[in-house]
């Protein structure tokens, strides 16, 4: 079984645009969550969907934005991109909700950088 | 609020050594899971504890989730070089189901 897969891999970005990167979850799996790691600050939740709908979010601005189609593909936009948001941004899925004890798998990350 | 504690924060041992990584918490977990991560991928799946008291080993890792489910530990025997990484811990507290990271513990053996 295909992991979970993230798009791109690798990209830099200029202060000013916005970005979308692409998840693809693990095959049956329905729930997608959203992590952000940096060095300093470690994993930090974004957000998290389930059957399209976003059960939680974590405290980042509303530049962050994600949303999950019916075939539980998600994507995350940040627009007006800050050198601040130069991270690994991390995709996960789980078959069921993570708040119902469901283990999540992670995909290798996206890796941001904003120059 | 940092509700997952993890111990220590940075490790550096010599091939052949034992460690264990700590993890604490205030809060009771309905589960609680160890990822090891490498630079520049995701993190990777370990184990996956949910009862008290629960011990899982793999190969030379230990893992054990303490009574109360507050706290868990990740004992490793005769450290390896391929064993450098930094190593995660991730529970769902019972009360607000929410999925909680601890800081990493990074490891490093040297040969």
């Amino acid at each position: 079984k295909a992991g979970v897969t993230q798009t791109p891999r690798y990209l830099i970005k200029t202060r000013g645009q916005q970005v979308t990167l692409s998840c693809s979850p693990i095959s049956g799996h329905r729930s997608v969550s959203w992590y952000q790691q940096t060095p300093g600050q470690g994993l930090q939740f974004l957000f998290e969907y389930f059957s399209e709908t976003q059960r939680n979010k974590g405290n980042f601005p509303g530049r962050f934005s994600g949303r999950q189609f019916s075939n539980s593909r998600s994507e995350m936009n940040v627009s007006t991109l800050e050198l601040g948001d130069s991270a690994l941004y991390l995709c996960a899925s789980s078959e069921g909700e993570p708040s119902s004890g469901n283990t999540i798998y992670f995909g290798e990350g996206s890796w941001l950088t904003v120059v | 609020t940092q509700l997952l504690e993890q111990s220590p924060q940075f490790l550096s041992i010599q091939e052949g050594e034992n460690l264990t990584v700590y993890c604490n918490s205030s809060s009771v977990f309905s589960s609680l899971q160890w990822y090891r991560q490498e630079p520049g991928e995701g993190p990777v799946l370990l184990v996956t504890v949910v009862t008290g008291g629960e011990v899982k080993k793999l190969k030379r890792l230990t893992f054990q989730f303490g009574d109360a489910r507050k706290d868990s530990s990740l004992h490793i025997t005769a450290a390896q070089p391929g064993d450098t990484g930094l190593y995660l811990c991730a529970g769902t507290t019972s009360n607000t189901g929410k999925l909680i990271f601890g800081q990493g513990t990074t490891l490093q053996v040297k040969p």
